[in-house]
């Protein structure tokens, strides 16, 4: 099955810096990458996700790369602002099924 | 608001009580998926219905749990004789317009004393 690992686990940044997220998976049959925001007490809400036919997407401050041949995908935020602060999951869907297997996250602290 | 409602909120029980969780899409969405995530952890995947048919299950989800979703709307997740490592987030999910999108509800808490 699909493993994803995730780093740093933790990240303070100063407001306005930017913040980056790095990822890896195993498994090259898996074909899309959504990144989730989640803050406390609230379920993960979908901010931006990849195919593996796109080697980059961007969203406002937001913007994702994937690496398919290294089997490496990452989230940069540019312009951090204290409501970035949130634990922040990769995650990677194998292939033709539908199970979603996520990283162990990232608590982001975005620091006034 | 993604569009998925989920109760109760928060659930506390003894050990060995069942329990039993609803997910309400608002509108109609194919495709519904559970998860479980623990503390510090991600979601990790228990099941996947499309419709009504319940498509994929994970090994996580143990002969105590069972999950339905009789007309292809709402769905519930019922774990029976419930033991202290079931304490957990328990999360439904909706599909989304695109092949594998996925959409969160905010999520059961579950405690069990």
């Amino acid at each position: 099955g699909e493993n994803v690992e995730q780093h740093p686990s933790t990240l303070s940044v100063q407001e306005g810096d930017s913040a980056v997220i790095k990822c890896t998976y195993s498994d090259s049959a898996s074909n899309y990458f959504p990144w989730y925001k989640q803050e406390l007490g609230k379920g993960p809400q979908l901010i931006i996700d990849i195919r593996s036919n796109v080697g980059e997407k961007k969203d406002q401050r937001i913007a994702v790369t994937l690496n398919k041949t290294a089997k490496h995908f990452s989230l940069h935020i540019t312009e951090t602002q204290p409501e970035d602060s949130a634990v922040y999951f990769c995650a990677a869907i194998y292939g033709g099924y539908q199970k979603v297997t996520f990283g162990t996250g990232t608590k982001l602290q975005v620091i006034p | 608001d993604t569009g998925v409602s989920q109760n109760p909120r928060h659930k506390i029980t003894k050990r060995g009580q069942n329990v039993t969780f609803r997910c309400d899409p608002i509108s109609e969405h194919n495709r519904l998926y559970w998860y479980r995530q623990t503390l510090g952890q991600g979601p990790e995947f228990l099941t996947y219905f499309q419709n009504e048919a319940q498509l994929e299950k994970s090994r996580l989800l143990s002969d105590r749990f069972s999950a339905e979703r009789p007309k292809g709307s709402f769905s519930t997740l019922e774990i029976q004789r419930t033991e202290q490592g079931d304490s957990a987030m328990y999360l439904c999910a909706i599909g989304g317009r695109g092949r594998n999108e996925q959409f969160f509800g905010p999520g059961t808490r579950l405690t069990v004393l």
